[in-house]
């Protein structure tokens, strides 16, 4: 089966620094991408990691271990704007789709 | 400009009727894929196709149908056998290459059961 875990709900404050873990489980695997969702809108697409180690995007970084099937979205420096639902998702190279994980959703506090 | 369209964005249905939502892209991709969002929830895969005139079952295909007969064109059906279709309805288009790695969205169509 294909299974995607990460954290329902995070808090943070206002110039903090956050970590979101995903983990998952496919029976092929083509990369873990990160999407940000504010409420009522569409996902837009955040970062993408096909091999290991740390990919940065500005504030926005991304993790990828394929040993652990582990990755994580850091963000630094957070902004009251990036109250949203984040999801992971991966590419299953068997069946040629996307997967989306249940998705975080991330709280900033002033 | 390229991107995804769908329409309408919000619609209502009556209980016992075929509706038919609408995804239209020029980005010239490949790969589609139509999901379901319940509120508070992540995105469940209903179906996807990589070419035209193929598709494919997702996770939760049942009381829904598409067709794709053209590149730029993958719409949706929500049937009269779903038995809970109010939600969130999202269509997205992709390439499918080794370097291809992003998914683009639509703004979603709201569909509510009256």
């Amino acid at each position: 089966g294909q299974s995607l875990e990460q954290p329902s709900e995070v808090t943070a404050v206002e110039g903090a620094i956050v970590q979101i873990n995903c983990t998952y489980q496919t029976s092929g695997f083509y990369g873990l991408s990160w999407y940000q969702q504010h409420d009522g809108g569409a996902p837009t697409f955040l970062s993408y990691n096909a091999l290991d180690g740390l990919e940065e995007t500005g504030r926005f970084s991304s993790f990828l271990s394929r040993s652990d099937s582990y990755g994580y979205l850091l963000l630094q420096e957070l902004q009251m704007k990036d109250s949203a639902s984040y999801f992971c998702a991966v590419r299953d190279t068997g069946g040629f789709k996307t997967i989306f994980g249940a998705g975080t959703r991330l709280f900033v506090k002033a | 400009d390229g991107g995804i369209t769908q329409s309408p964005k919000y619609l209502f249905r009556k209980e016992g009727q075929n509706v038919t939502l609408s995804c239209e892209q020029n980005l010239n991709h490949d790969a589609m894929y139509w999901y379901r969002q319940d509120p508070g929830q992540g995105l469940r895969l209903i179906y996807y196709s990589q070419i035209v005139n193929d598709f494919q079952k997702g996770d939760i295909a049942e009381g829904y149908s598409v067709s794709r007969e053209k590149k730029e064109s993958f719409p949706l059906t929500v049937t009269s056998a779903q038995k809970n279709p109010t939600a969130f309805y999202l269509c997205a288009s992709s390439q499918q290459g080794a370097g291809d790695t992003e998914a683009f969205f639509g703004q979603g169509t709201r569909l509510t059961v009256v």
